[in-house]
């Protein structure tokens, strides 16, 4: 009930393609849905955000897409950049508690 | 404005030692975390703390403790070190309000652990 299962575990994506990455979720609880972004040696650092009231959100080059029905929330980065090149997490959380339900990560690559 | 602090970057323990990972934030935030992150299996929440004085586990909490004396600082002590313990611990913090844990979490850069 708690988990957030995400794939691919790796991802290797030309420069200027599209790089899709999936996550889907069991507790229908979870009201909070965001993507972090991890450079190596860094901590993650928080990309983009939704919430179910909504069924996508854009921001530049990422958009989160969102079926609440199918319970399944995804990462696509258009016109990917060799920059974009790092690990992505999402996660879940609810509005009633404090635990932040994370996804195992897609270590994402560019080619130039 | 320095974020969120961690000390040391690096550590070598021996089993059965016991050390403190050292955590600071200069934002002002109630709710902060600890974090350990091992290949393939994302972050997961050890300890968790909602204001000065208030401390509760997360989903990993056995072998660690935690304090909160200040709303700066949130120190994460491991008691008697296992090799199981070998990972990078990540300290997060962010702001707490009506919504739980759906705000924004800063991370620190990190402490890479090994335990032998």
């Amino acid at each position: 009930q708690q988990q957030v299962k995400q794939s691919p575990q790796s991802l290797i994506v030309q420069k200027g393609g599209i790089s899709i990455i999936n996550c889907a979720y069991e507790n229908t609880a979870f009201d909070y849905f965001p993507w972090y972004q991890q450079f190596p040696g860094k901590g993650p650092a928080l990309l983009i955000a939704i919430r179910p009231d909504v069924s996508e959100k854009k921001e530049g080059r990422f958009t989160i897409s969102f079926n609440k029905s199918a319970k399944q929330f995804s990462l696509h980065i258009m016109d990917s950049q060799p920059g974009d090149s790092a690990t992505y997490f999402c996660a879940a959380s609810s509005d009633s508690n404090y635990q932040l339900i994370w996804g195992a990560g897609t270590k994402l690559i560019i080619k130039p | 404005n320095a974020g969120v602090t961690q000390t040391p970057k690096f550590q070598v323990l021996k089993t059965g030692q016991s050390m403190t990972l050292q955590c600071a934030q200069d934002m002002n935030h109630e709710y902060m975390s600890w974090y350990r992150q091992d290949p393939g299996m994302g972050l997961r929440l050890i300890h968790y703390s909602v204001g000065a004085g208030i401390t509760d586990q997360g989903e990993v909490p056995n072998g660690y403790n935690v304090s909160r004396s200040t709303t700066e600082d949130f120190p994460l002590r491991l008691l008697s070190a296992a090799p199981s313990q070998t990972s990078v611990y990540f300290c997060a913090s962010s702001y707490s309000g009506d919504m739980g844990s759906s705000y924004e979490q800063y991370f620190g850069p990190g402490t890479r652990l090994t335990v032998t």
